[in-house]
């Protein structure tokens, strides 16, 4: 059973470029979460999606930033005309989701995407 | 008096020894808590969790202490291994739907042989 799944797990952009960043949830999830780490810091969230729905995008930039989980195929986080500010980890963490047990709803974490901007 | 939950960002200790890494959470709605190590170039890695119901829970070699009184939450590591090496970092949930997790300042945890 694969994990989460993001790719490119590095990924070097010139300023003024753009930034796709990938994610497949884990198998049988269907909640999809973005993070941002910066050098030496801790995760900070910045948007919560459901198949089609973006529920809580109260973490991102109010520039710049997208996201999207299509019907089919990953969950996108697009960055437009990337600055140097933008050079982090992006991490992708997938739950199943139950209203049963929030313990069922632990989150789990991919590899992540390390974006540079020269 | 003693500073219960104070934070530190490094902790190093010798393989056996147990290891106590302290969080204080931020929230005093959030009812869920989990904590996370994290690999050099890795992504989180979920460890053991509680919920705010609870005050103790223990899993393999792992034991998650929460006080809600002081807002804090803390994960003891019965004899550390080199491959407990890493940065752990403690996790809140909010008490609602839809909720994201907001993460702690990370200790890099070291062990030495």
């Amino acid at each position: 059973n694969a994990g989460v799944m993001q790719n490119p797990r590095h990924l070097v952009r010139r300023r003024g470029q753009e930034a796709r960043l990938r994610c497949s949830p884990m198998k049988g999830h269907s909640h999809v979460y973005w993070y941002r780490q910066l050098p030496e810091e801790g995760l900070k969230f910045m948007v919560y999606l459901q198949k089609e729905n973006i529920i809580d995008e109260s973490g991102m930039p109010k520039e710049r930033f997208s996201a999207e989980f299509p019907k089919e195929g990953p969950s996108i986080l697009r960055i437009q005309q990337v600055v140097r500010g933008d050079s982090a980890a992006y991490f992708c963490a997938s739950s199943p989701r139950s209203n049963r047990d929030r313990a069922l709803e632990t989150q789990y974490f991919g590899p992540g995407t390390r974006l540079l901007v020269l | 008096g003693e500073s219960v939950g104070l934070h530190l960002p490094t902790l190093s200790v010798q393989e056996g020894d147990n290891s106590i890494i302290n969080c204080a959470y931020s929230n005093s709605a959030s009812d869920y808590f989990i904590w996370y190590k994290q690999e050099s170039g890795k992504g989180p890695q979920f460890i053991i969790d509680i919920r705010s119901n609870m005050d103790k829970r223990q899993g393999q070699r792992v034991t998650v202490l929460l006080n809600k009184t002081v807002k804090h939450l803390s994960l003891q590591i019965a004899a550390t291994q080199p491959g407990d090496s890493a940065v752990y970092f403690c996790a809140e949930t909010l008490n609602q739907a839809g909720t994201a997790l907001i993460f702690g300042k990370g200790t890099t945890l070291s062990v030495s042989s």
